[in-house]
């Protein structure tokens, strides 16, 4: 099946720095999206992207589809304490029309004060 | 609108127990999924629902796991005869036609199985 291939696995930042992690996939994708998951919560959506080569923002975050279509990033700008979380890129699974996604395992980000 | 709503919030039960767990999506949203994550990796596609006809369920879903949206509103998930590796997080998600990536996920339901 179609897997997503996030990194890093986690990153270590000091409240203030910028962000960027990114997602790969063997196979193309339409839609890329971001979730964040807090602890013990649902993962909320950040950011969707539905062309090739479209960059969108969301305050302090902004993410780009891949050329390629193989691949999505995501950066965060001036890092603040409640950043702290999983952020997940996701996919459509292939076929059907049921928008079911594939997730990628996640970026632990951890920003120290 | 209180988004989508996942009951109860952690479960503990013994190996061999019966779970049921349910979920109250955002009304609108003619779409309800059910999505299973464990420590470290993202969350895995279960089952899915357009209003109340269950369209496709995945192989992870063993015939032990059955899940139900009576009149398209509210959904459950059963799981009978609960095993350890059943232990998990489950999520329930739904999205509009409009909309429809745009996943709103509940909180979950933590399982674990002792």
């Amino acid at each position: 099946g179609q897997q997503l291939n996030q990194s890093p696995q986690s990153m270590f930042i000091q409240e203030g720095e910028d962000v960027s992690m990114n997602c790969t996939s063997s196979s193309i994708f339409n839609t890329w999206l971001w979730y964040k998951q807090d602890p013990g919560e649902g993962p909320v959506l950040l950011i969707a992207l539905y062309k090739a080569g479209e960059l969108t923002s969301n305050g302090r975050l902004t993410a780009q589809f891949g050329i390629t279509r193989k691949d999505s990033f995501l950066n965060i700008s001036a890092s603040i304490p409640s950043d702290v979380g999983i952020y997940f890129c996701a996919g459509p699974n292939s076929g059907g029309s049921n928008y079911k996604l594939t997730f990628g395992k996640g970026t632990l980000l951890t920003v120290n004060p | 609108d209180t988004g989508v709503s996942q009951n109860p919030r952690h479960k503990i039960t013994k190996r061999g127990q019966n779970v049921t767990f349910r979920c109250d999506p955002i009304s609108e949203h003619n779409r309800l999924y059910w999505y299973r994550q464990t420590l470290g990796q993202g969350p895995e596609f279960l089952t899915y629902f357009q209003n109340e006809a269950q369209l496709e369920k995945s192989r992870l879903l063993s015939d032990r796991f059955s899940a139900e949206r009576p009149k398209g509103s509210f959904s459950t998930l059963e799981i009978q005869r609960t095993e350890q590796g059943d232990s998990a997080m489950y999520l329930c998600a739904s999205s509009q036609p409009s909309k429809p990536y745009g996943y709103t996920f509940g909180s979950g339901t933590r399982l674990t199985v002792v």
